[in-house]
């Protein structure tokens, strides 16, 4: 079973629409979890840590629910500019970050 | 705001032949990574450095890789003799600690062999 597993998409939405994605982890042990964007032939850049009591950044909403290993990120009322592959991400005190594949997102005037 | 610099942004070199790719982390930050992405698959981690020695590494980093801080501003990958399969873009991150810490990643360097 892969560590950190996503549907890889695409998800193709118009503009304004709400969308969910959603993410597994393996390892119960995992303590940090974050949802990266990564613009195409691009580095990932930091779009949000998770924590536990979710957390909401604009129009972007996160979720945990670590009995069940799954973070889900919301996003409301979606732009062009928000078409990009979102990384879900997990890491484990001291160990290195573990990305899933990513779910591509393509936002549709 | 502070970001991380990778140069060359991208590399082209001949099957067999050493590459080393440079990056300068953000100053206040200890812990170092490579990552590399193969195109069209997911980012792995290749790599961590932090006191001035590895303290990680994935089963991708054989003996043809190697780190190096060569002093206080630059952080290096190199590899030895570069095959076929090395083509990927190589990310470099920092941050300033590995407790549950978010890490930045540079714009990367694209390496091709050919």
């Amino acid at each position: 079973r892969k560590e950190v597993e996503q549907d890889p998409g695409p998800f193709n939405v118009p503009e304004g629409a709400t969308v969910a994605f959603n993410c597994t982890y393996s390892n119960s042990a995992s303590q940090s979890f974050f949802w990266y964007r990564q613009d195409c032939r691009k580095e990932p850049k930091l779009l949000m840590s998770v924590y536990s009591s979710g957390n909401e950044d604009g129009r972007f909403t996160a979720q945990l629910n670590r009995a069940s290993q799954y973070i889900s990120l919301l996003i409301r009322d979606s732009k062009l500019s928000d078409s990009a592959t979102y990384l879900c991400v997990v890491g484990r005190g001291n160990t290195p970050l573990v990305f899933g594949k990513g779910t591509r997102l393509s936002v549709i005037a | 705001e502070p970001e991380v610099t990778q140069t060359p942004s991208h590399q082209v070199t001949q099957m067999g032949q050493e590459v080393i790719l440079r990056c300068v982390p953000i100053s206040n930050h200890l812990y170092f990574y490579w990552y590399r992405q193969i195109l069209g698959q997911k980012v792995e981690f290749l790599v961590s450095f932090y006191n001035n020695e590895i303290s990680e590494k994935s089963e991708i980093f054989d003996d043809q890789f190697s780190v190096e801080r060569p002093d206080g501003s630059n952080f290096t990958l190199k590899i030895r003799s570069t095959k076929l399969e090395d083509s990927a873009m190589y990310f470099c991150a920092s941050s300033d600690s590995t407790a549950n810490t978010e890490a930045f990643f540079g714009q990367g360097t694209r390496l091709t062999v050919v």
